[in-house]
């Protein structure tokens, strides 16, 4: 069966505009997760989405923001990009909160 | 953020050897995950531990969840060159913590045929 899928996968963007990156989960999940990897940082958690709520979050600022749809897909936005947020961004999808499975994610690169 | 103490950061080893790598947290966490990641790709899932004191294998790969879940550790036998990559442990802390994986820095291993 297909796995995570997200898009684009290499994204670059100039500070201070806005990027929305896309993640489609394994058929049947409906919990979608989003990380930030960076060198410095490892792999951080943003924000996990089941049924199109929000049912938590990392410690990130409010310009990282996220939404799930009815067929679970979802979406991270990040406004007013600054040079660290430079990273690999991650999706992963779980069926009952079980067995995380990664997407290849995108790599953003703010110039 | 946190993260987990994963150790050691790096391992240099020759074919055929076994590799040893653990993690170790302050806090208790109901699944223990192990996961491979290739360089501009995503982690692979390659044990999961849902129970202290389980010990679980997959191939040559063999990972237990410590009895305190504080801990766990992820061991490879007769390393082969296709298991050069860095791997992470995650703790999951279950309960309303929904998706919310720790991890920990990673181990490069380099395997020298």
């Amino acid at each position: 069966k297909a796995g995570v899928t997200q898009t684009p996968r290499y994204l670059i963007k100039t500070r201070g505009q806005q990027v929305t990156l896309s993640c489609s989960p394994i058929s049947g999940h409906r919990s979608v997760s989003w990380y930030q990897q960076t060198p410095g940082q490892g792999l951080q958690f943003l924000f996990e989405y089941f049924s199109e709520t929000q049912r938590n979050k990392g410690n990130f600022p409010g310009r990282f923001s996220g939404r799930q749809f009815s067929n679970s897909r979802s979406e991270m936005n990040v406004s007013t990009l600054e040079l660290g947020d430079s990273a690999l961004y991650l999706c992963a999808s779980s069926l009952d909160t079980q067995g995380y499975t990664f997407g290849s994610g995108t790599r953003l690169t703010v110039v | 953020g946190q993260q987990l103490n994963q150790s050691p950061q790096s391992m240099f080893i020759q074919e055929g050897e076994d590799v040893s790598m653990n993690c170790t947290s302050s806090s208790i966490f109901n699944t223990w995950l192990w996961y491979k990641q290739d360089p501009g790709e995503g982690p692979v899932l390659l044990i999961a531990l849902y129970k202290a004191g389980e010990l679980t294998s997959n191939g040559r790969l063999t990972a237990q969840f410590g009895i305190t879940r504080k801990d766990s550790f992820l061991n490879i036998s007769a390393s082969i060159p296709s298991d050069v990559g860095i791997y992470f442990c995650a703790g999951d802390p279950g309960g309303t913590s929904y998706g919310k994986l720790t991890f920990g820095q990673g181990t490069i291993l380099t395997v020298h045929p």
